[in-house]
């Protein structure tokens, strides 16, 4: 069974509409979060992270907001889409302790027209 | 500036061959080292973890960090198709919080 869901798997949307992004992780208890944004064939740009319920930590400004409900659901949305924020965007999990490593969902592709 | 840098930005290997990838950071606040692999339209997945100097050699991976000059390297030895991919070095100063990733090599071994 996947343990790291995220939804929707592709949207298109025109400029100035709002979006949310959702990402839901089984199985895991008080896992570490993060949203990744990710140009076709480029780096990975990290947008936010949560270490715990309620609190989201943000890393670069983009517009974007980011909120978990629940420990094991994490929120991307904006209120109004630019066309730079097309691209993939992909959540990740980890635990604590151990390598840290983080496993990332099967993402979402985004395009604004 | 780009804090973690990668070479080469393209890598071709025959079937076989040894496929070796470079990553120097600029922050030497920088004490976890990863590197991960994304096939073509999926989520990067975790190769290795480095986070001690020396050598970290996992089946046909083998990591290398030397945290004095900033640099870890990743070598592939027996190169097989499935091996083609989008490698990527991450780095983040604490493990859990901020994660820098490079701008990827592009490996394509040829059968």
């Amino acid at each position: 069974a996947q343990t790291i869901h995220q939804w929707p798997v592709a949207e298109i949307k025109a400029v100035g509409s709002p979006l949310s992004l959702g990402c839901t992780i089984k199985g895991k208890s008080s896992p570490n979060l993060y949203w990744y944004w990710q140009a076709t064939g480029g780096t990975l740009q990290q947008l936010f992270y949560s270490i715990t319920v309620g609190q989201v930590e943000s890393v670069v400004q983009l517009n974007l907001s980011a909120s978990r409900p629940k420990d094991d659901q994490f929120i991307l949305s904006t209120e109004k889409l630019l066309l730079s924020h097309s691209g993939f965007y992909l959540c990740a999990w980890s635990l604590w302790g151990s390598s840290y490593e983080q496993y990332f969902g099967p993402g979402t592709r985004l395009t604004v027209l | 500036q780009q804090k973690v840098q990668q070479s080469p930005e393209s890598l071709s290997v025959p079937e076989g061959g040894m496929a070796s990838f470079n990553c120097t950071s600029s922050d030497r606040n920088f004490q976890y080292f990863w590197w991960y692999r994304q096939h073509s339209g999926e989520g990067p997945k975790a190769l290795m973890s480095i986070f001690s100097d020396g050598d970290k050699k996992e089946g046909r991976f083998t990591a290398h960090l030397n945290k004095a000059s900033l640099h870890v390297s990743l070598h592939i030895r027996d190169s097989q198709p499935s091996d083609s991919a989008l490698y990527f070095c991450a780095a983040s100063p604490t493990g859990y919080q901020n994660f820098y990733f490079g701008k990827g090599t592009s490996l394509t071994v040829i059968p």
